[in-house]
């Protein structure tokens, strides 16, 4: 069974906190890993596909950080605004698997107050 | 056009009743998704269709049953479902085959099984 983890499974921070979230996945058989932002009643939106080792994207205020040989991504927003507030799922998804099988973390649901 | 649209947003039904859940894109994807999430856990993969065949089953009950008319639609088809079945329903999609694509998702049906 392959397993994704996130921490924290929740965060609730002040408007203009930066904060970060972890993801765990299999270090064996890496193909890629995505990190979706989905807001409550929206479709989930896609952040960043990942699939090098070492890699690092931004987009805005969000960044990730990728570790295939150890098994993590991280997820940092900085400067945290309300209009954030949203649960951040990461997928990862396995070599030989061409049929595009993502396997979802839990995620972490983020709370930003005014 | 980047939407992904799902019909209906909710539908409630009895164990003996028939319905359809319906997936469209006009991305020009030819991989479609149907992913089943349960609250506070993380969405599992159903089925994939790859240029209109079934390329994955992920040992679903035959009680669901998809079919891919063309390469924009994609539907559900829900017989003699359990309670248990009650979940949001997410479609997606995305260009097949290559490692950094990005799934598109839909927002989702709300299933409610009685």
């Amino acid at each position: 069974i392959l397993n994704v983890e996130q921490s924290p499974q929740s965060l609730h921070v002040q408007e203009g906190d930066s904060t970060n979230f972890t993801c765990s996945f299999p270090s064996s058989n890496f193909y890629a890993l995505h990190w979706y932002r989905w807001e409550t009643a929206k479709s989930p939106e896609a952040l960043f596909v990942m699939t090098l080792n070492g890699d690092e994207k931004k987009k805005g205020r969000i960044s990730a950080t990728l570790n295939t040989k150890e098994g993590y991504s991280y997820l940092y927003i900085k400067g945290s605004q309300p209009e954030d507030s949203a649960t951040y799922l990461c997928a990862f998804r396995m070599i030989y698997n061409q049929g595009g099988k993502l396997i979802f973390g839990q995620g972490t649901e983020l709370s930003v107050k005014p | 056009d980047t939407e992904v649209t799902q019909t209906p947003k909710h539908l409630v039904m009895g164990m003996t009743n028939k319905k359809s859940l319906k997936c469209e894109q006009h991305m020009g994807h030819r991989a479609m998704y149907w992913y089943k999430q349960k609250a506070k856990k993380p969405p599992e993969l159903m089925f994939v269709y790859s240029y209109e065949k079934l390329s994955i089953n992920e040992s679903v009950p035959s009680r669901f049953s998809p079919e891919c008319p063309n390469s924009s639609l994609l539907n559900l088809h829900l017989h003699a479902l359990q309670p248990e079945d009650s979940a949001l329903y997410l479609c997606a999609s995305s260009h097949p085959g290559t490692k950094g694509n990005e799934q598109f998702f839909g927002p989702g049906t709300r299933l409610t099984v009685l």
